[in-house]
């Protein structure tokens, strides 16, 4: 069975902090893929990475950077000088065959 | 291109009702998935359809299910709606519903109100 952990339910945070989003992962499977996903308050789920399982490399993408560790089944996300715009609920999610797992979220309030 | 398009937005059902949502893919796109998404949680997988065929099915009672049509879109049936069906109900569609390179594409959900 599949299983993603997001220890942090919410994080409160002023503009321009640096952020980290945790998520830990379980799976049997030798082949997967990891997910992050934003979803504001209008509720579709925008996805942000993708990450296989072969690839440890860390990524940045703008203001975004991904950590991919598959010593720890950890996948943890930052946010280098948040933004207000930043406010939403980050979900981490992995995939092995078919079925996506989602944590349960974290939300993250960004306050000017 | 279109994305992934739900129908309603927005629905209130009283206990014991039938509900059916619908959603269509992205044009190109032949799997659809369902997911429930509980206030406060992650989304959880219901179901999964690829060619008209039901490809994979999360742990939900037979009160919920769902079918795919010839032009891929697909609807989700519930029965005797409980209380505790409230949710927001995602599709996400993707071209052939396997491997992780296979993308999947959120739509903007169904929200369901059960009173």
């Amino acid at each position: 069975a599949q299983k993603v952990t997001q220890a942090q339910t919410e994080i409160s945070v002023v503009e321009k902090e640096d952020v980290t989003l945790d998520c830990v992962y379980e799976t049997r499977d030798t082949t997967y893929y990891l997910f992050w996903y934003k979803q504001p308050p209008s509720g579709e789920l925008v996805f942000l990475i993708r990450r296989n399982s072969f690839d440890e490399q860390n990524e940045i993408s703008g203001r975004y950077s991904w950590n991919f560790q598959k010593s720890t089944s950890s996948f943890n996300f930052t946010i280098t000088a948040s933004q207000v715009v930043d406010s939403a609920v980050y979900f981490c999610a992995l995939r092995g065959y078919s079925t996506l797992t989602f944590g349960k979220g974290t939300m993250l309030l960004v306050s000017p | 291109d279109a994305g992934v398009t739900q129908s309603p937005t927005h629905l209130i059902k009283t206990r014991g009702q039938h509900v059916t949502l619908r959603c269509s893919p992205i044009s190109g796109h032949k799997s659809v998935s369902w997911y429930q998404q509980v206030l406060g949680q992650g989304p959880q997988f219901i179901f999964q359809y690829y060619e008209k065929e039901e490809r994979g099915r999360g742990n939900f009672p037979d009160r919920f299910s769902a079918r795919q049509f010839p032009n891929y879109s697909s609807e989700l049936n519930v029965n005797a709606l409980l209380l505790g069906d409230s949710a927001l109900y995602l599709c996400a569609s993707s071209q052939v519903g396997t491997g992780g390179n296979d993308e999947q594409y959120f739509g903007p959900g169904t929200r369901l109100t059960v009173t």
